[in-house]
């Protein structure tokens, strides 16, 4: 009921593609869902956040889509650059909760 | 930009041993959580402390767990007696609220038990 998965485990682009991180949550009391972005030797930082009452969250070319009914949301990076090349967490957390439900974590590599 | 610091950034200790995990929180924060990561996996939560206590816990966080403020800047976390499965990243973070607001994070302290 806690899990949070997140596919895929490891993607490779080239730089200008369209990455698209996906997770999926089975925790209806989830109500905050948050991606974070670690670079090697960092703490996990915070990129873009989103709640259920809407659909899609754009900022810069960072991109969620949320899917209530499916229990789903994705993160798209739009024209991906070497730079963004890192692990990618989605987490959740739910109302009256202080913890964040990590998923597991995708390895993004952009190539030039 | 305030961020948050832990030290040291890597403990090497022997099993059965107490280690004790600092962090500087962001100054004018108000809700400090402990997360860890085994290599390889994910981002494991295991406690928050609000108001001098403890506010939500993991199964993770039994007794050989503590936290404590000690001073109006650090948070500690003390594992009393180290496993060789307690080897990982361990991540403080704060926020200036609970609940659906931005945690910050720290570069974490990489703990080794031998």
């Amino acid at each position: 009921q806690q899990q949070v998965k997140q596919s895929p485990q490891s993607l490779i682009v080239q730089k200008g593609g369209i990455p698209i991180i996906n997770c999926a949550y089975e925790n209806t009391a989830f109500d905050y869902f948050p991606w974070y972005q670690q670079f090697p030797g960092k703490g996990p930082a915070l990129l873009i956040a989103i709640r259920p009452d809407v659909s899609e969250k754009k900022e810069g070319r960072f991109t969620i889509s949320f899917n209530k009914s499916a229990k789903q949301f994705s993160l798209h990076i739009m024209d991906s650059q070497p730079g963004d090349s890192a692990t990618y967490f989605c987490a959740a957390s739910g109302a009256g909760s202080y913890q964040l439900t990590f998923g597991k974590g995708t390895k993004l590599s952009v190539i030039p | 930009e305030p961020e948050v610091t832990q030290t040291p950034s890597h403990q090497v200790t022997q099993m059965g041993q107490e280690v004790i995990l600092r962090c500087v929180p962001i100054s004018n924060h108000l809700y400090f959580y402990w997360y860890r990561q085994i290599l390889g996996q994910k981002v494991e939560f295991l406690v928050s402390f609000y108001n001098n206590e403890i506010s939500e816990k993991s199964e993770i966080f039994d007794d050989q767990f503590s936290v404590e403020r000690p001073d109006g800047s650090n948070f500690t976390l003390k594992i009393r007696s180290t496993k060789l499965e307690d080897s990982a990243m361990y991540f403080c973070a704060s926020s200036s609220l609970g609940g659906r607001t931005e945690q910050f994070f720290g570069p974490g302290t990489r703990l080794t038990v031998l």
